[in-house]
Order: C-alpha cells, then structure tokens, then sequence
C-alpha cells in the first residue's frame, strides 16, 4: 500500500460546480498536510496549508483533515475555468520547510465554461 | 513573497553532454533544497535533498555520480546531469523550504523541462 493514495482522476465538471479531491495515507506520523495547484509544464503552487483536524477556509477553497480516518480533502466553490489544473496533495511528519514531502499522484481536474 | 526561480526554463541537448539546472530562492533564505523529478501523468519524484554547505542526501535509487547537486549559498543550489542520455529526459523541478511570511514549508520552482537527443 502506497504511503499516500489520490485518484488521478481525470475530473471534469461545469463552471460553477463544487469539486471535491480527496487523498486518504496510511501513515499515522504524517501531521502537515498540504495542497499544491499545478498548471501544465509548471512547478506546483502551495494552495493551503493544514494542521489540525478540521476545515480550514480560503476564499472559494475549503481544506479538511480528518486524522481519525486518515484523509483529507480539498473542495473548491464555485470553480472557475482558471482552476482546471493538477491538484497535489501533500504531507509530512514534522513542520517546516527542510521537511520531506510525500506527494499523492495528483488529480487532473477542467472545469469546463 | 516565497518566490523560486529555475533557469533555464527548457534545454535540448545531445547524448553525451551535461547539463546544469539553477534553482534561486528570490526572496527568502532556502535552509534546504529539495529536486524532485516529474514524469508524464506523474507525481513528484524527490531525488535528493541539499542543505547549504553540505553534501546532498539522495534517495534510493538516485545516483549521485550522474545527478550532481551542489548548494552553495541559502539562496542558489544546482542541479547538473552529467553524461546525459535520452532516459534522463524529464521535468525537473527544485523547491526551497524555509520561512517566507508566515509559512516555513516548501516553495516550488516553475521547473526545467529537460530533453536529451
């Protein structure tokens, strides 16, 4: 079983819909958790950036960890064509930057006009 | 803030040749440096993690003869393929971790799309 597992999807739905990305890890350690945006032939963009179990909130993106059952989510209001792009999720054991990163695959989401 | 800059961009190059990638941290001070390589349809592949001064840790798997990574200052680390062969081709992408605002975590470059003939 892979440390992190992430549909790649590819997802596709209308202007306006509600995405919801998921990744769920087996690793209990993990406790920073984060979602990157990657465009086509681009580096990864840092979207949220999580903690504690709960949700947190940033204009239309919404972040949810629940480490009881080891997954988290990203969900995205009122998507936009400017979101379709690979989204990324992310964890690690320790806080800060010189701390490794174990990526999901990615999910390829277009959000069609 | 928080911004990462890779240069070059994109570079073709014949078998047999080695190829240098820089990676700046333009506004902060980079602690550690991450490469990671990126396959079509892929996720990240970490390759090695560099901290300024010392040698670069590589992953399993990763040889370090022909991926050289140097880290020179906290805000300059580089990357040289040597001895490139068409398998090397791929997108490499370097991030630096460190406090920029109020996030320590990692920022990513815009990557260095490599393709060896």
């Amino acid at each position: 079983q892979k440390e992190v597992e992430q549909d790649p999807g590819p997802l596709s739905v209308p202007e306006g819909a509600i995405v919801s990305l998921n990744c769920t890890y087996s690793n209990s350690a993990f406790q920073y958790f984060m979602w990157y945006r990657q465009y086509s032939r681009k580096g990864p963009e840092l979207l949220m950036y999580t903690y504690s179990s709960g949700n947190k909130e940033d204009g239309r993106f919404t972040a949810q960890v629940d480490k009881s059952s080891k997954y988290i989510s990203l969900f995205i209001r009122d998507s936009q064509p400017s979101d379709s792009a690979t989204y990324l999720c992310a964890m690690s054991v320790r806080k800060g930057g010189s701390e490794k990163l174990v990526f999901g695959k990615g999910t390829k989401l277009t959000v069609n006009p | 803030g928080a911004v990462v800059s890779q240069h070059p961009s994109r570079v073709i190059c014949k078998s047999g040749t080695s190829v240098k990638i820089e990676c700046r941290s333009l506004d902060f001070q980079a602690t550690t440096m991450f490469w990671y390589r990126q396959f079509p349809k892929k996720s990240l592949m970490l390759m090695a993690t560099s901290n300024e001064g010392s040698k670069a840790t590589y992953e399993q798997g990763v040889e370090k003869d022909k991926f050289l990574i140097n880290h020179a200052s906290l805000t300059l680390s580089t990357l040289t393929v040597t001895s490139a062969h068409p398998e090397d081709s791929s997108f490499y992408i370097c991030s630096a971790g460190g406090l920029a605002g109020d996030q320590d975590t990692q920022y990513f470059g815009p990557g260095t799309r490599l393709t060896v003939l």
